[in-house]
């Protein structure tokens, strides 16, 4: 089944703990990205990448780090998680590169807590 | 940041009304223009991708339509049911590679 998967689906952490979401996908798309989700603002991209070794800031890239050394997996890491990063995060791939003209596939979304 | 504004926010219908909701983008540099549907506790799904001006898309009783002049599209949906409940996101896509998402319509349809 062609899918987008997230690990974990759920996640209660504390401040500053080290810790990487995981998205891989089966469809050999080419574009990945990252995503949160805030009430009231919609799903703002934080990274994305064309292909591997190429990757680029979203609108909020601050507190993150992503890396695309193989085509299929585009791990999302937080380094030193703060409260402010508590949201629900989706991973997200596409057919081309360049992105425009493909439909976004979605991962199941990862919920993330920091206290 | 690209500012990608979408209306009503909100919107409750009966069982059987049409419905339609808005979605405003910058009318420069314009490459894709995407509809997803996003139902609670699941994963946003595309609905249509526009890439032309005056382009019409259809699928079932849901439509959509694009104007890149003026930087708008409409999403129709025609005699809503309860399980078109759900929020309809839009997102634009500059020439470059960022995808821009509106905040979302929240449609809730009552039997």
């Amino acid at each position: 089944e062609a899918q987008v998967t997230q690990n974990p689906r759920y996640l209660i952490t504390v401040t500053g703990k080290k810790l990487t979401v995981t998205c891989s996908q089966n469809m050999n798309h080419e574009y990945m990205s990252w995503y949160r989700q805030d009430p009231g603002l919609g799903l703002r991209q934080i990274y994305y990448s064309m292909n591997v070794e190429v990757t680029d800031k979203g609108d909020v890239p601050e507190g993150y780090k992503v890396s695309r050394k193989e085509k299929r997996n585009f791990p999302l890491i937080l380094e030193s998680p703060s409260p402010n990063q508590t949201s629900l995060y989706f991973c997200a791939s596409s057919l081309g590169g360049s992105g425009g003209p493909y439909e976004q596939y979605f991962g199941p979304g990862t919920r993330l807590t920091v206290t | 940041i690209l500012n990608v504004e979408q209306s009503p926010q909100s919107l409750h219908v009966q069982e059987g009304d049409s419905t339609n909701f808005t979605c405003s983008f910058p009318s420069s540099n314009f490459y894709a223009l995407h509809w997803y549907r996003w139902e609670t506790a699941k994963s946003p799904e595309a609905l249509f991708v526009m890439t032309l001006n005056g382009d019409e898309k259809k699928k079932g009783r849901i439509s959509a339509t694009l104007n890149t002049k003026e930087g708008y599209s409409y999403l129709y949906i025609k005699g809503s049911q309860p399980e078109d409940s759900a929020t309809y996101l839009c997102a634009f896509w500059e020439y470059g590679n960022k995808l821009v998402f509106g905040a979302g319509t929240i449609l809730r349809v009552k039997s």
